[in-house]
């Protein structure tokens, strides 16, 4: 399977635990984006990275919330000190952005339950 | 997306067309239009995009009005798999995406 992967696909965690999300993208694709679903809303964009480099991390929801891509390849979202209201879906989408054409792809999503 | 509207819920007979409006009337100039579709709790699914030319692909097509403030996916022939969420968004420097419209196709 060639498409976007992401581990888990649901976690369970109380409240005040840190979470840990992985994103794979398709391979060669140069940028990496996150987002956050919850329940009978569209995906809302979070951040982005084009190779390693972090392009827009302002519209993470609060300083909670950190996302890295070490090596341009993968990419973990982090959640500290959870909250309830974290409860949601965390998608990855992933493109190969050549002069404004760009699609993304998404993954499966990580369904996250805060108790 | 507040600025991206669609219609809560449609339904639409198999073998019929279905055409799925959305309303983005604060679309800037170099914003594309994108269509994705959801199916229970998968990832959204791409389905086509365009700037300011009506689209076809295998899957759909997309009807931009010329003033760019308002455009229709149409599944030509829907068939009982395309029941789903779809979603229309506008893509600029991040993709914004409205609240959905859940299609249900009836036999």
């Amino acid at each position: 399977d060639t498409g976007v992967s992401q581990d888990p696909r649901h976690k369970i965690t109380k409240r005040g635990q840190n979470v840990t999300f992985r994103c794979d993208p398709i391979s060669e694709h140069n940028r990496l984006y996150w987002y956050r679903q919850t329940l009978g809303q569209g995906p809302e964009f979070l951040t982005y990275f084009q190779n390693e480099a972090q392009l827009e991390k302002s519209r993470l929801l609060s300083d909670r919330f950190s996302a890295e891509r070490p090596k341009g390849s993968f990419s973990t979202l982090e959640i500290q000190r959870t909250e309830q209201g974290d409860s949601a879906m965390y998608l990855c989408a992933s493109s190969f952005r050549t002069g404004i054409q760009e699609t993304q792809y998404f993954g499966p999503g990580t369904r996250l339950l805060v108790l | 997306d507040a600025k991206t509207t669609q219609p809560p819920s449609m339904d639409c007979a198999e073998g019929r067309a279905a055409n799925l409006p959305c309303n983005h009337s604060t679309i800037s100039g170099n914003e594309y239009v994108y269509w994705y579709r959801q199916i229970h709790s998968q990832g959204p699914q791409y389905i086509i995009h365009g700037l300011k030319n009506n689209e076809t692909n295998e899957m759909a097509s997309l009807i931009i009005t010329e003033d760019r403030k308002s455009s229709t996916l149409i599944l030509p022939h829907a068939t009982l798999r395309d029941t789903a969420v779809y979603y229309c968004a506008r893509r600029g420097l991040d993709m914004r995406f409205g609240a959905g419209t859940r299609l249900t196709v009836k036999p």
